[in-house]
């Protein structure tokens, strides 16, 4: 089936420091989803992502979606502790219409 | 409030029991979905219904069950055949497949 391969498992940052995260696949992609998860809680939609190429921002979080349709990144400016939790990279389409999602990226920020 | 809901937030039984998972929306969405949750991983398709009397399996459907009697309502039970139960567990609804907007969740414990 399809897989995504998302990465960095983990990261420790500093409050303030820049954070970039990216998944891969070796499908193709129709839709790119990034969703943030509180400890405990359910996955909440930060950014869709139609178009190949399409660069869209939700305040201090910018997304692209890859030209070649197999990837995609997320970037927190700025970063402050409530960015803290899991990072889920999803995308939709190739093979199936059904959500592939990413294992994860645990963001921890330092104040 | 319009929202998902998912109760009971935590759920103990003990092993060869079975247990039904509740989870109500009233957002108006034709589609509702299942997904478990293991630490460390993605999220994985249980079941999905996109129409009222109607439901598919996911990617790992063995050894759960749904109904989808009402659009607000799409209760799972986890069977004593599932082998692995303990685990947290997602619903979700949307319009669309990427459009998918979570509950809280449910946290299954089996003793």
């Amino acid at each position: 089936g399809q897989q995504l391969n998302q990465s960095p498992q983990s990261m420790f940052i500093q409050e303030g420091e820049d954070v970039s995260m990216n998944c891969t696949s070796s499908s193709i992609f129709n839709t790119w989803l990034w969703y943030k998860q509180d400890p405990g809680e359910g996955p909440v939609l930060l950014i869709a992502l139609y178009k190949a190429g399409e660069l869209t921002s939700n305040g201090r979080l910018t997304a692209q979606f890859g030209i070649t349709r197999k990837d995609s990144f997320l970037n927190i400016s700025a970063s402050i502790p409530s960015d803290v939790g899991i990072y889920f990279c999803a995308g939709l389409g190739g093979s199936n219409y059904k959500l592939t999602f990413g294992k994860g990226t645990l963001l921890t920020v330092n104040p | 409030d319009g929202g998902i809901t998912q109760s009971p937030k935590y759920l103990f039984r003990k092993e060869g029991q079975n247990v039904t998972l509740s989870c109500e929306q009233n957002l108006n969405h034709d589609a509702m979905y299942w997904y478990r949750q293991d630490p460390g991983q993605g999220l994985r398709l249980i079941y999905y219904s996109q129409i009222v009397n109607d439901f598919q399996k996911g990617d790992i459907a063995e050894g759960y069950s749904v109904s989808r009697e009402k659009k607000e309502s799409f209760p799972l039970t986890v069977t004593s055949a599932q082998k692995n139960p303990t685990a947290f567990y997602l619903c979700a609804s949307g319009a669309s497949w990427y459009e998918q907007f979570f509950g809280p969740g449910t946290r299954l414990t089996v003793l």
